[in-house]
């Protein structure tokens, strides 16, 4: 069974740009979540996506944003990029029916704004 | 609002050292408690999760107790090898699922 992919691995992007990233959970999760890691604050939650539809959201400003698609693949767009915006962003899926279960990471997109 | 605390922040051990690593929370209201693994660069691996109504969890060397009265979570590595260098990160989740991560606690163990 094939694992968590994101889609770039690394990315490099400048000030004022925006950004998509990808996230392709394992067959059969419906829930899929992002998280920020920075070295400064640690891996913060950003939102959770369940069947097309947001589920839970972190205290990140709307510059961040995300969608999910029917076959439970999603996206997280970053508008007007700052530099603070630099970090590994992690998804992660699980079926979603139930909390009882874990949380199955990829490896994650390195972005890098200057 | 829920803080995830790690102590210590790293930590160097021998081979052959049982490690032991702390997390604390300061709300006891938690779902569960999960600890992972990060090796440097990569994602995180869910290693053991705790229910809220559980005391412990094992797997292999690796043990997970959990008091949430008190507030706290202690995760046991019997006899540490190379292989267990990394960094260690407990989270706990609310009723909705969200996660909230304690710093990490930074492995390393010597040959």
């Amino acid at each position: 069974k094939a694992g968590v992919t994101q889609t770039p691995r690394y990315l490099i992007k400048t000030r004022g740009q925006q950004v998509t990233l990808s996230c392709s959970p394992i067959s059969g999760h419906r829930s899929v979540s992002w998280y920020q890691q920075t070295p400064g604050q640690g891996l913060q939650f950003l939102f959770e996506y369940f069947s097309e539809t947001q589920r839970n959201k972190g205290n990140f400003p709307g510059r961040f944003s995300g969608r999910q698609f029917s076959n439970s693949r999603s996206e997280m767009n970053v508008s007007t990029l700052e530099l603070g915006d630099s970090a590994l962003y992690l998804c992660a899926s699980r079926s979603g029916t139930t909390l009882t279960e874990k949380l199955f990471f990829g490896s994650g997109t390195q972005l890098s704004v200057l | 609002k829920q803080e995830v605390t790690q102590i210590p922040a790293a930590l160097s051990v021998p081979e052959g050292e049982n490690l032991v690593l702390n997390c604390s929370f300061t709300d006891s209201a938690i779902y569960n408690l999960q600890w992972f693994r990060q090796d440097p660069g990569k994602g995180l691996t869910s290693l053991l999760l705790i229910q809220s109504s559980q005391r412990e969890q094992t797997s292999g060397r690796l043990n997970a107790s959990l008091d949430k009265s008190s507030g706290r979570s202690t995760l046991y590595i019997a006899a540490s090898q190379p292989g267990d260098s990394a960094t260690y990160l407990c989270a706990v989740s609310d009723s909705w699922g969200k996660l909230q991560f304690g710093a990490g606690t930074q492995v390393v163990v010597t040959p």
